[in-house]
């Protein structure tokens, strides 16, 4: 298996709404990523899991909470968001280690629509 | 800071061309450099991966060139078919399991 599953595809929320977006891999992936992507522009990472535990956050605001359960699952956890956070979020997962095996593979996104 | 730039910013040629996207960086210390074709609204595809240590990489009608000195990667396509419209994007890692900066992308549309 080599893909990287997303769910939901679609997802519309009031700035007041919980919601939770969900990653999943098979491929023995140890580093698991998010990323957040606006029109036309190239994606922006948000954060990093290497080995299930938070190695990166690029100062994303706290009403963004990822959480790793396991090695083949990334969430992130949305609450009281702003319609500037309407995007396009985008999982990654990869290897550790040897440059030959960190390649990235990323999921279909899902489109986030706040109101 | 690494940059990543990506010259031209859109490029239409007529099917069965020939063609070559450019990627450059300001800091030779990369980890690998990653080629990405991204359809609109869709996620990103990995098309080629080179390791810092490498010269080129090839997969079917795609090549893909890294010169680090200079700073600069290439892609090349192909027989360009209409299907290989996509935005293509060229990112760099400067170590495992770290952040991939990304360039801004080139549209590329092929013309039937």
């Amino acid at each position: 298996d080599t893909e990287v599953t997303q769910t939901p595809k679609h997802l519309v929320m009031g700035m007041t709404n919980k919601k939770s977006l969900k990653c999943e891999q098979h491929m023995g992936h140890r580093a698991m990523y998010w990323y957040k992507q606006k029109a036309k522009k190239p994606p922006e990472l948000m954060f990093v899991y290497s080995y299930e535990k938070l190695s990166i956050n690029e100062s994303v605001p706290s009403r963004f909470s990822p959480e790793c359960p396991n090695s083949s699952l990334l969430n992130l956890h949305l609450h009281a968001l702003q319609p500037e956070d309407s995007a396009l979020y985008l999982c990654a997962s990869s290897q550790v280690g040897l440059a030959a095996y960190n390649e990235q593979f990323f999921g279909p996104g899902t489109r986030l629509t706040v109101l | 800071k690494q940059e990543v730039t990506q010259i031209p910013a859109a490029l239409s040629v007529p099917e069965g061309e020939n063609l070559v996207l450019n990627c450059s960086f300001t800091d030779s210390a990369i980890y690998n450099l990653q080629w990405f074709r991204q359809d609109p609204g869709k996620g990103l595809t990995s098309l080629l991966l080179i390791q810092s240590s490498q010269r080129e990489q090839t997969s079917g009608r795609l090549n893909a060139s890294l010169d680090k000195s200079s700073g600069r990667s290439t892609l090349y396509i192909a027989a360009s078919q209409p299907g290989d419209s996509a935005t293509y994007l060229c990112a760099v890692s400067q170590s495992s399991a770290s952040k991939i900066i990304f360039g801004s992308g080139t549209r590329l549309s092929i013309r039937p």
